[in-house]
């Protein structure tokens, strides 16, 4: 079956860096989304990875290896709007995108 | 972004209303997608269509009707709702192509509570 995993929940300080993790076994790959959602918002696009390595826009870098299954979002000099869900997604076989629970990050100050 | 609008953004019915969902796309995509978001489940593919066609159907109850007039509306017809379908439902856009799909663009989605 297609499986994306990524931790429920995740607390870090105002300032700092945190990782958010995500792992996959899916029927094909076409590349990794994350998105982010605010509460009661629309998830929205953050970055796209389709080869091996590191992206990075900004405060925000995301990382892929597809012979692990395995992606995180990098997420620096933390504020208090980075609070929200962050959405894991992997496109299959089909185009279709297949999606983890998502990790809620709380920003403490 | 406000490429996707969804109306309305709460609803509350009886389980025995018929109500619709809305959703207006303005990026000029081709496709178009309805997703449900439980609490702490992934989202959940309803429907897609590509160039008004209903390309998947991911054995969603029939209680649940879309309709795609043309490739910037989708509508999602509700009847006879169960309390388990309280969920926010989330509208998407996006171009398809021989190569693939690219980027997925999402409206703020429906809050809707079934009683």
């Amino acid at each position: 079956g297609q499986n994306i995993d990524q931790p429920t929940e995740m607390t870090a300080t105002e300032g700092a860096i945190v990782q958010i993790n995500c792992t996959y076994q899916t029927s094909g790959f076409n590349g990794l989304f994350w998105y982010q959602q605010h509460a009661g918002e629309a998830p929205t696009f953050l970055s796209y990875n389709v080869l091996d390595g590191l992206e990075e826009k900004g405060r925000f870098s995301s990382f892929l290896s597809r012979s692990k299954g395995y992606s995180y979002l990098l997420l620096k000099e933390l504020q208090m709007k980075d609070s929200a869900s962050y959405l894991c997604a992997v496109m299959d076989s089909n185009y279709q995108l297949i999606w983890g629970a998502g990790t809620k990050l709380i920003i403490k100050p | 972004e406000t490429g996707v609008t969804q109306t309305p953004r709460h609803l509350v019915m009886g389980m025995t209303n018929k109500k619709s969902l809305k959703c207006e796309q303005h990026l000029g995509h081709n496709a178009m997608y309805w997703y449900k978001q439980s609490a702490k489940k992934p989202l959940e593919l309803m429907f897609v269509y590509n160039f008004k066609e209903q390309t998947e159907n991911n054995s969603v109850p029939s209680r649940f009707s879309p309709e795609c007039p043309n490739s910037s509306h989708l509508f999602l017809h509700l009847h006879t709702l169960q309390p388990e379908d309280s969920a926010l439902y989330l509208c998407a856009s996006s171009q398809v192509h021989s190569g693939g799909a690219d980027t997925q663009y999402f409206g703020p989605g429906t809050r809707l509570t079934v009683l």
